[in-house]
């Protein structure tokens, strides 16, 4: 089966730095890679997604990338603010299942 | 439109005893998963509904746990007799998936706000 391998489990940035985390995964027939974001109290809300058949995706300040041949997909925030302190999941998923195989999570703390 | 919502929100309870957890997806949507992340862990799958019936069962733990979606609207997951490896915090999943050319049926996943268990 899949297995989703996360890093790091916590990063603490300054208010305006860039985060990065990144996720590798086993299995090559994977092709959908989802992130959520966990706040406090809350569900993991999924923000970016990236399919197999592209290299990025942006969405104003948060942005994936997906390297296939190494198996490697990464969350970039830039100009991160305290509000975006959460718990962050990588995940991947293969077209004949809907089911993501999750990593196990990323604490990103931003200090104002 | 009304999220995903989950009952309890914590639940304390022994070992041994016997605890129920309800979910109410979003309204219209077919797909319902249960999820369960150990503290520090992963989010791990545990089954999938599709209206009334279970799709998908592989990822429950054992016996012990039983999960039914009655009239395909809610779904509960009663844990009896719970042991302390149950303890964690349970999230429920809803979904509608929808036709996108080229990639065959597509969907997300809306997560609840989960229940948090812990067996003493």
């Amino acid at each position: 089966g899949e297995n989703v391998e996360q890093h790091p489990s916590t990063l603490s940035v300054q208010e305006g730095d860039s985060a990065v985390i990144k996720c590798t995964y086993s299995d090559s027939a994977s092709n959908y890679f989802p992130w959520y974001k966990q706040e406090l109290g809350k569900g993991p809300q999924l923000i970016i997604d990236i399919r197999s058949n592209v290299g990025e995706k942006k969405d104003q300040r948060i942005a994936v990338t997906l390297n296939k041949t190494a198996k490697h997909f990464s969350l970039h925030i830039t100009e991160t603010q305290p509000e975006d302190s959460a718990v962050y999941f990588c995940a991947a998923s293969w077209g004949g299942s809907y089911i993501p195989t999750f990593g196990r999570g990323t604490s990103l703390i931003v200090h104002p | 439109e009304a999220g995903v919502t989950q009952f309890p929100s914590h639940s304390v309870i022994e070992k041994g005893q016997t605890v129920t957890l309800r979910c109410d997806p979003i309204s219209g949507h077919d797909n319902l998963y249960w999820y369960r992340r150990v503290m520090g862990k992963e989010i791990k799958f545990l089954l999938h509904f599709v209206k009334e019936s279970k799709q998908d069962e592989s990822g429950m733990p054992n016996n012990r746990f039983l999960a039914e979606r009655t009239g395909g609207t809610y779904s509960t997951l009663k844990v009896q007799p719970a042991e302390l490896e149950d303890s964690g915090v349970y999230f429920c999943a809803s979904s509608q998936r929808h036709l996108e050319q080229g990639w065959g049926y597509q969907e997300t996943q809306y997560f609840g706000p989960g229940t948090r268990l812990l067996v003493l």
